[in-house]
């Protein structure tokens, strides 16, 4: 299948090691922000939300970490497993339609 | 199957030719969104309905990009006389209702190459 972002940033990682994905919003009105992960082919897959008035929140191996301050969303995948590798995007929400940031390419080390 | 499906999953097309592309929701979804995802880059909004009604096609490139989803399910976006530049991935996503905070589901998307 295609190749889904040929040129975006890479974070490579051991497998086993945590995995830090960051990104940046435009929006200070946003009030909902979500993790994709994207393989190549395929669309993208809901990993995990976030609303404004929560900082974090924990899901299955995976933590996002909201900092309204200064406009910064990451996500932690812990114990990095071969199949998260994949792009990662961001996504804000004002109203119904989603923002999405440029994307991150992970890809795990064996 | 429980999630969103389109079809076809690849189109290849002459320039000037015209293409349809569906989006089946999940079902009982009332909002219906259709993005493009240029290569190496995140999906960027077109157009969004809830039910029936078209309330947003704001993001749509140009009069020649079309969108209707007549009896509230089933979506078609329809580009006219295609060019080059309309080569991208077209997602369909479907969520629950239309509340800011309610997740969008995505499909496998329509790979469209216009030769």
């Amino acid at each position: 299948g295609e190749s889904v972002g040929l040129h975006l940033p890479t974070l490579s990682v051991q497998e086993g090691d945590n995995s830090i994905i960051n990104c940046a919003y435009s929006n200070s009105a946003s009030d909902y922000f979500i993790w994709y992960k994207q393989e190549s082919g395929k669309g993208p897959q809901f990993i995990i939300d976030i609303r404004s008035n929560m900082d974090k929140r924990q899901g299955q191996r995976v933590t996002v970490l909201l900092n309204k301050t200064v406009k910064h969303l990451s996500l932690q995948i812990a114990a990095t497993q071969p199949g998260d590798s994949a792009v990662y995007f961001c996504a804000e929400n004002t109203t119904y339609k989603y923002i999405f940031g440029t994307g991150t390419r992970l890809k795990v080390l064996a | 199957g429980a999630g969103v499906s389109q079809s076809p999953r690849y189109k290849v097309a002459k320039r000037g030719q015209d293409v349809a592309l569906r989006c089946d929701p999940i079902s009982g979804h009332v909002s219906l969104f259709w993005y493009q995802q240029a290569l190496g880059q995140g999906p960027e909004f077109l157009t969004y309905f809830q039910n029936e009604a078209q309330l947003d096609k704001s993001g749509l490139p140009s009069d020649r990009f079309f969108a209707e989803r007549p009896e509230g399910s089933v979506s078609t976006l329809k580009i006219q006389r295609t060019q080059q530049e309309d080569s991208a991935v077209y997602l369909c996503a479907s969520s629950l209702v239309s509340a800011s905070t309610d997740t969008q589901y995505f499909g496998p998307g329509t790979r469209l190459t216009v030769l």
